[in-house]
């Protein structure tokens, strides 16, 4: 049975600072790795999607990175703004969509 | 381009009272149709998934049922609402789990 674990549940830092955001699944096997945000409210926005075969995806101040045979995935904000402040969620398929628990992220004027 | 879209955004609604929810998604042919969803404070439930035109699975016995009359067309429905049913509701949809999947923007249904 596949798990996805977010870590931290939750992150708050000072604008203008570089962070790093986990997240790790117990089966390896695995097609690809998406990247969600959500809004307080809102429905899910696609940030990054992950093939099995590629090591990262970079979109703007974006980079997600995989690594299968560790079973992590890592995203990394680039120079946070206060419009990055939202909840982070990571997701692998299997026979349906397995979710974290995501991770909060606050960015501090 | 392709496009997802979900009504109403926000539902008040009495309990015992009925349930409609719709999503529909444009711009693809044949796409995997999936209802979530989100309570306060918890994580995403799958409850419904669809790979076509009337064929439905159910990941969770529940006062919800759903349907997909047309191919791009998926609906949530219940009978007789509960408390519990209160929750946020979000639809999705993929071409298949190579693709990656794309949600609407929910439905915040409180039921009072």
């Amino acid at each position: 049975k596949q798990e996805v674990t977010q870590i931290p549940a939750a992150l708050s830092v000072p604008e203008g600072e570089n962070l790093v955001l986990n997240c790790s699944f117990t089966d390896s096997a695995i097609y690809n790795l998406q990247w969600f945000r959500q809004d307080p409210g809102k429905g899910l926005t696609s940030l990054l999607l992950i093939q099995s075969s590629q090591r990262e995806q970079t979109s703007g101040r974006l980079n997600a990175s995989l690594d299968k045979s560790s079973g992590r995935s890592t995203l990394y904000i680039a120079a946070s703004q206060p419009g990055d402040s939202a909840t982070y969620l990571c997701a692998v398929p299997r026979e349906k969509l397995v979710f974290g628990k995501g991770t909060k992220l606050t960015v501090n004027p | 381009s392709q496009t997802i879209h979900q009504w109403p955004a926000t539902l008040v609604q009495p309990v015992g009272s009925p349930l409609s929810l719709e999503c529909t998604v444009e711009g693809t042919s044949n796409p995997n149709l999936y209802w979530y969803r989100q309570a306060a404070g918890r994580g995403l439930q799958l409850l419904f998934y669809s790979v076509g035109i009337g064929q439905i699975s159910s990941e969770v016995p529940q006062n919800l049922s759903a349907s997909r009359p047309q191919d791009r067309q998926f609906i949530l429905s219940s009978k007789k609402l509960l408390l519990s049913d209160s929750g946020f509701y979000l639809c999705a949809w993929s071409v298949n789990r190579e693709y990656g999947y794309t949600f609407g923007s929910g439905t915040r249904l409180t039921v009072v």
